[in-house]
């Protein structure tokens, strides 16, 4: 059974970092596509990240994101990780980690996570 | 960037009754589309990709049907456990995007 399970969510200064994880588990991980999407407080949802999976070096942003944040995947440990950088109010979420059905992003999101709450606020 | 449009943004139904939720997409996406099912304060549940084919476990009066630039997700016989809000996302191209989500209440 997959299981995707988010740590490391909390209260961040606006300017400041945040870096959330993903442990996966049930799944050959380092062979799918991996993304983080994003859901404000009554908000829809948002996509905004993937990397791609078989050791392919792929990785896509949101423009709201680009620059500011990084993903990264360490197929050793099974996690996914997004570093949040020059935090703002409006990245304030809860995110989702995502495993796609294939390694390219191209399959859709087959699982997700519980989610983990990012609060961005002085 | 692809924008998808979902209409009604919210309806009130029945049980027993037919729902059809429509989603377009601003280009032709193929049948990269999925739809998903959300809960208050839950993850959202992955319920059709390829714009018909059914995720595992998913209840057979569950459908999707489109191709191209419109699509739909039917259900055909709503039971108490199916009022939520449900999200189309096309996945055809970076960046991949939602629509505003339909939120669906009991009459």
């Amino acid at each position: 059974e997959v299981q995707l399970l988010e740590s490391g969510g909390g209260l961040g200064q606006p300017g400041g970092s945040l870096r959330i994880s993903c442990a996966a588990s049930g799944f050959t991980f380092r062979d799918y596509a991996m993304s983080w999407v994003r859901q404000a407080p009554g908000k829809g949802l948002e996509w905004v990240s993937t990397v791609t999976g078989s050791g392919g070096a792929n990785i896509y942003y949101a423009d709201s994101v680009k620059g500011r944040f990084t993903l990264s995947r360490d197929s050793s440990k099974n996690t996914l990780s997004l570093q949040m950088n020059n935090l703002r109010a409006d990245d304030t979420a809860v995110y989702y980690c995502a495993q796609d059905r294939n390694s390219y992003g191209s399959g859709g999101i087959d699982s997700w996570g519980l989610g983990t709450l990012v609060t961005v606020s002085s | 960037d692809i924008r998808m449009t979902q209409s009604p943004s919210s309806l009130s139904a029945s049980v027993g009754d037919r729902v059809t939720i429509t989603c377009r997409a601003s280009q032709g996406i193929g049948n990269y589309l999925a739809w998903f099912q959300q809960k208050p304060g839950k993850a959202p549940k992955s319920l059709i990709y390829a714009a018909s084919r059914l995720q595992n476990g998913v209840p057979s009066r569950f459908s999707g049907s489109g191709s191209g630039t419109d699509f739909t997700l039917t259900i055909s016989s709503l039971q108490p456990e199916d009022f939520a809000t449900y999200y189309c996302q096309q996945y055809y191209i970076f960046p991949l995007t939602f629509g505003g989500g339909t939120n669906m209440e009991i009459k």
